[in-house]
């Protein structure tokens, strides 16, 4: 079955060092979904992209986060400098295009941050 | 804006226990309703979901029933097992083309053998 893949699983860091997340979207999917999941929270959406166009990054710290999707595959999330309210689980999904009769999301098994 | 509440935990229950976690929501439009569960370190798996009125979403002993008319949609299983011990998320997205998820916040549970 296919997956999303993502790397690396863990991340530690020191603040204000720079810090990349890759994503590997299912085969197919056009959407691709970077969310952030704090401690004992549910998943917020950080930014997303349809093929290699951002469709809303309304909610991504743009003065120190920036995603990419060059080619409209894989994705690349970085922080520059990290925080220490960075610390979390960043997950990244994919779905089949829009009017393609499914809007499920399928998640990768994610990155944990954690900023020192 | 939209929003997903769900019943605060830890829940507690024994082998066997039924299960139900409370899950409601606040939308714009006419929602995709879903529940995910996040088991130790890993990422989020769909579990079931439903994308119209009095549609029941069922997997793995789990059900789940969209009620419009109390903006619901509540998680059960007859019987858990120590294996169902996880974090579960409910969610909704406005099925307008492909929207993000927006939330609730999780309900950790527990199971004793």
């Amino acid at each position: 079955e296919a997956e999303v893949a993502q790397s690396p699983r863990y991340k530690i860091t020191e603040k204000s060092q720079a810090v990349a997340f890759w994503c590997d979207p299912i085969s197919g999917h056009a959407t691709l979904y970077w969310y952030r999941q704090i401690l004992g929270q549910g998943p917020e959406l950080l930014v997303q992209f349809q093929d290699e166009s951002v469709v809303d990054d309304s909610q991504l710290p743009k003065d120190r986060f920036s995603a990419e999707r060059l080619k409209g595959v894989d994705s690349t999330l970085k922080i520059q400098p990290a925080e220490l309210g960075d610390s979390a689980m960043y997950l990244c999904a994919s779905s089949l295009p829009a009017g393609s009769g499914t809007d499920t999301q399928y998640f990768g098994p994610g990155t944990r941050l954690t900023v020192l | 804006g939209d929003s997903v509440t769900q019943m605060e935990g830890p829940v507690t229950l024994s082998e066997e226990a039924f299960l139900t976690i409370n899950c409601t929501y606040t939308a714009t439009g006419y929602p995709s309703l879903f529940w995910y569960v996040q088991y130790p370190g890993e990422g989020l798996q769909l579990l079931l979901k439903a994308t119209k009125a009095d549609d029941k979403g069922s997997n793995k002993g789990f059900e789940a029933t969209y009620r419009k008319e109390t903006t619901s949609f509540h998680l059960e299983k007859g019987s858990v097992q120590v294996s169902d011990s996880a974090v579960y998320f409910c969610a909704l997205s406005l099925f307008s083309g492909n929207t993000p998820l927006v939330f609730g916040k999780g309900t950790r549970l527990s199971v004793i053998a």
